[in-house]
């Protein structure tokens, strides 16, 4: 069964980038769609896009487009989340999530344990 | 502010019988199957049901859904006090091309 295992906490300040992984273990990740989240402090979960580590395709929810990256690294079975410049609106726990299946029809089985981003300056 | 609505709370004893329900639109529930996710305060969110009806194995089969329409709700009977979570429904959009996530339910067990 995969587990994924997502990078540390991180702290930075407005305007820096930054770059944070999602690691699978116990089981490839290549033939799966890999979903990023995110959970604001407080509030809901919410849907940033998917990336399938088999052939990079990546997909973004419009309020995510522009300001973020995803990106696989399949030879590693990692996945990234990267920003260029963040904003303390960032600040929040963000999630990878295994898909059960084709991205739009199929549920998150699979999670990380979530990354803590504080964004302060 | 959602794209799914969800009621902010609810709430039960044990024993008991509660639903959840959760609104959307042409775009997104009445032309896709709705998950539902459940997420104790402070931990990962756990898959309770996708494509619809689906169950992933150990959710307890207390857990129900039911969709219609525009709705869906999730429904859990015999409420046990490990029950309580937020619970949130998500569904794919058609027009944002997005999949989309209600604003959560926090569900107290009395």
């Amino acid at each position: 069964e995969v587990q994924l295992v997502q990078s540390g906490a991180e702290v930075k300040k407005p305007g820096e980038s930054l770059k944070i992984s999602c690691q699978g273990s116990g089981d490839s990740i290549s033939s799966y769609w890999i979903a990023w989240v995110r959970q604001r402090p407080g509030k809901a979960l919410e849907w940033m896009g998917v990336v399938y580590p088999g052939d990079s395709d990546s997909k973004y929810s419009p309020s995510f487009q522009g300001q973020v990256t995803i990106s696989a690294d399949d030879s590693i079975s990692t996945v990234y989340l990267q920003w260029s410049s963040l904003k303390a609106s960032d600040s929040a726990i963000y999630y990878c999530a295994r898909l059960n299946g084709y991205y739009q029809t199929n549920g998150m089985d699979v999670w990380g344990q979530g990354t803590t981003v504080t964004i302060s300056s | 502010q959602s794209v799914l609505t969800q009621p902010p709370s609810a709430s039960g004893t044990p024993g008991q019988r509660v639903t959840i329900s959760c609104s959307g639109i042409s775009s997104n529930i009445e032309s896709n199957t709705v998950d539902w996710y459940q997420q104790v305060p402070g931990t990962t969110p756990k898959l309770l049901f996708y494509s619809g009806d689906q169950r992933p194995s150990g959710v307890p089969d207390r857990f129900s859904v039911s969709q219609s329409g525009t709705s869906a709700s999730l429904a859990i009977s015999g409420l046990q006090s490990e029950d309580e979570a937020d619970y949130y429904c998500a569904a794919w959009d058609a027009s944002l091309h997005a999949r989309v996530f209600g604003g959560g339910t926090r569900l107290t067990v009395l």
